[in-house]
């Protein structure tokens, strides 16, 4: 089956204390991305990936880190988490070469920083 | 950057009745106009697309109007029923700008039996 698999769905953490959240794919997507989901924010984007070893800023990046050394995994990177970066986070994934560039989400990550 | 704005942020409607959510969008050059439907806790889900060629697009209860020179699109739903009851979400997307997503705020959408 076609997805895109984050892990964990849900995390509690204490400020300060590096986490990462996973996210892999097996489309053979080329493009990867990360957002953060906020109430009255809409979906926001973190950082992106357009293919491996390339990633770039997307619209709020401070205090996250990325990496795509593999073409399916996009692992998100938090080296000292903030009770500010709580929040609902998806990674995304899409083809360019698709006759549709929509994206696949994955399911979601909650975090809690306390 | 791109811009996407989404009216209304909350939409009520009875059973049966027609829903409709507009969008407008800032980059002439986005040429691919996702809208996703986002139910409680999950992830939000493509419903229906519309590319930058194309004026109109129709599925089954669900529709996507655009209008390229004005720059805003249009999802409507016919025949609502409970299930529709989500948040809906409008999208951009500029190949120009590396396939960058651009997001509306979002609609939630209420139907009343």
């Amino acid at each position: 089956e076609a997805q895109v698999t984050q892990n964990p769905r849900y995390l509690i953490t204490v400020t300060g204390k590096k986490l990462t959240v996973t996210c892999s794919q097996n489309m053979n997507h080329e493009y990867m991305s990360w957002y953060r989901q906020d109430p009255g924010l809409g979906l926001r984007q973190i950082y992106y990936s357009m293919n491996v070893e390339v990633t770039d800023k997307g619209d709020v990046p401070e205090g996250y880190k990325v990496s795509r050394k593999e073409k399916r995994n996009f692992p998100l990177i938090l080296e000292s988490p903030s009770p500010n970066q709580t929040s609902l986070y998806f990674c995304a994934s899409s083809s360019f070469r698709e006759s549709n560039y929509g994206y696949t989400f994955g399911s979601g990550t909650r975090l809690t920083v306390v | 950057g791109e811009n996407v704005e989404q009216h209304p942020s909350t939409l009520s409607v009875q059973e049966g009745d027609s829903a409709v959510i507009k969008c407008t969008y800032s980059d002439s050059a986005s040429n691919y106009f996702p809208w996703y439907k986002q139910e409680l806790g999950k992830r939000p889900q493509l419903i229906i697309d519309i590319r930058s060629n194309v004026g109109e697009k129709k599925d089954q209860r669900i529709a996507v109007t655009l209008n390229k020179t004005a720059k805003h699109f249009s999802l409507h739903i016919t025949e609502t029923q409970p299930e529709d009851s989500a948040v809906y979400f409008c999208a951009a997307l500029s190949w120009a700008a590396g396939n960058k997503l651009t997001f509306g705020g979002g609609t939630r959408v209420l139907v009343k039996p």
